[in-house]
């Protein structure tokens, strides 16, 4: 079975605090790409990083990095010095070669307080 | 291009009625998604197109739901005899060619309310 779980629902940081988001994935397939989406309050996913998995190399724009790590099925996402403006639903997602739909996690709700 | 557009962004339907929800994927994207979001989980696959064809509908699509996509352009989603149970964000999305081998795009989604 294929599945994604965001174990966070919720969490609340302080303005310029870092803040890891974490997504652990299931998969039999050995070929299968990792997504995360931001999920403003008007309900568009905004795509932010896809990663596949052959590719362990973790990888960082500006202020956002993400860890993929096979051995531990995780795809973490890590927000440095957060802003008031990071605060929206993070959703982890997959997709394996088996099919062309995206599974995705129940997301986790980033509150960055001022 | 606008991007994926969904309407209407936002309904409220007495529950029994029919509402239709339609979404103009980005022009010349051959693949169209539809995906449910209730509250506090992540979005479920529906259904998806290539081009008119519809080459896949999930358990979760009831003899109540059906889409269409009959020009390999918009889509709709119909709705019958609405629920209680189907007050969610229905999203769209859309793709040239497989997700694995290029990005999807989201619409704003629709978010229907049954009262």
């Amino acid at each position: 079975a294929q599945k994604v779980t965001q174990a966070q629902t919720e969490i609340s940081v302080v303005e310029k605090e870092d803040v890891t988001l974490d997504c652990v994935y299931e998969t039999r397939d050995t070929t299968y790409y990792l997504f995360w989406y931001k999920q403003p309050p008007s309900g568009e996913l905004v795509f932010l990083i896809r990663r596949n998995s052959f590719d362990e190399q973790n990888e960082i724009s500006g202020r956002y990095s993400w860890n993929f790590q096979k051995s531990t099925s995780s795809f973490n996402f890590t927000i440095t010095a957060s802003q008031v403006v990071d605060s929206a639903v993070y959703v982890c997602a997959l997709i394996t070669n088996r099919d062309d739909k995206i599974i995705f996690g129940k997301g986790t709700r980033l509150h960055i307080l001022p | 291009d606008t991007g994926v557009s969904q309407d209407p962004r936002h309904k409220i339907t007495k529950r029994g009625q029919n509402v239709t929800f339609r979404c103009d994927p980005i022009s010349e994207h051959n693949r169209l998604y539809w995906y449910r979001q209730t509250l506090g989980q992540g979005p479920e696959f529906l259904t998806y197109f290539q081009n008119e064809a519809q080459l896949e509908k999930s358990r979760l699509l009831s003899d109540r739901f059906s889409a269409e996509r009959p020009k390999g352009s918009f889509s709709t989603l119909e709705i019958q005899r609405t629920e209680q149970g189907d007050s969610a964000m229905y999203l769209c999305a859309s793709s040239l060619g497989q997700i694995m081998n290029t990005e999807a795009f989201f619409g704003q989604g629709t978010r229907l309310t049954v009262v």
